[in-house]
């Protein structure tokens, strides 16, 4: 089945850095990923919508600058987290369709733990 | 304004027994749900969808129900099991298909041995 490779799994940096997140599609083309963002015991975040050579949709409130999206080809999109911020630490997880337009399940990355200190 | 909602955040179910978890939406134009399964520090894995032109959809141990005019799904696993335990997000998605899902709050399911 279609799989989303996210890396790293875990991160731990310094306040003020920045973190790269990279989201893979590994058997499949996905011109659309999505990047979302989890807090403890809440829901599935929506922060981007990654579109393949195109700039990145982001939701209200998420700050452009802040996380960065880059979808440079049809199977890698990468999220940097810029000049951290311990209220950054949250797991994100990115995810993507086989096939846009049809009408199958997301797959999602197994997500990356930030922690920034 | 939640278009997802999952009303239940947690649920306790004995081994053996129907575990059923809820789901309502608000959006008539969602044409397309889906139950996703999330354990800790992992992402979400796919169970079972349905689309809005059906009303049943089995897979297994697993089934939902879609209730159109209530706008309303239900998850049914049956019988449930230890490894069930995890965390359920119901999901809805409007009919331009590449748009992204729409989550609910999750219920967290605990299957008691």
């Amino acid at each position: 089945g279609a799989v989303v490779s996210q890396h790293p799994s875990r991160v731990i940096c310094k306040s003020g850095t920045s973190v790269k997140i990279e989201c893979r599609s590994l058997d499949f083309q996905a011109t659309t990923m999505f990047w979302y963002r989890q807090f403890p015991k809440q829901s599935l975040m929506l922060m981007a919508t990654s579109n393949e050579g195109s700039k990145a949709t982001y939701e209200q409130g998420v700050e452009k600058d802040k996380f960065l999206i880059n979808h440079a080809s049809l199977t890698l999109s990468t999220l940097t987290v810029t000049s951290a911020h311990p209220e950054d630490s949250s797991f994100y997880i990115c995810s993507a369709r086989e096939s846009p337009g049809s009408m199958k399940p997301l797959h999602f990355g197994n997500g990356t733990r930030l922690t920034v200190t | 304004d939640q278009q997802v909602k999952q009303n239940s955040p947690s649920l306790s179910v004995q081994e053996g027994r129907i575990s059923i978890l809820n789901c309502d939406y608000t959006n008539s134009m969602f044409d397309y749900f889906l139950w996703y399964k999330k354990y800790p520090a992992e992402g979400p894995t796919f169970l079972i969808s349905i689309s809005s032109i059906k009303d049943k959809n089995e897979d297994g141990r697993f089934t939902v129900f879609l209730n159109k005019s209530a706008k309303h799904l239900s998850l049914h696993i049956v019988p449930s099991q230890p490894g069930d335990s995890a965390v359920y997000f119901c999901a809805a998605s409007p009919p331009s298909g590449n748009t992204p899902l729409v989550f609910g709050k999750g219920t967290r399911l605990s299957v008691i041995a």
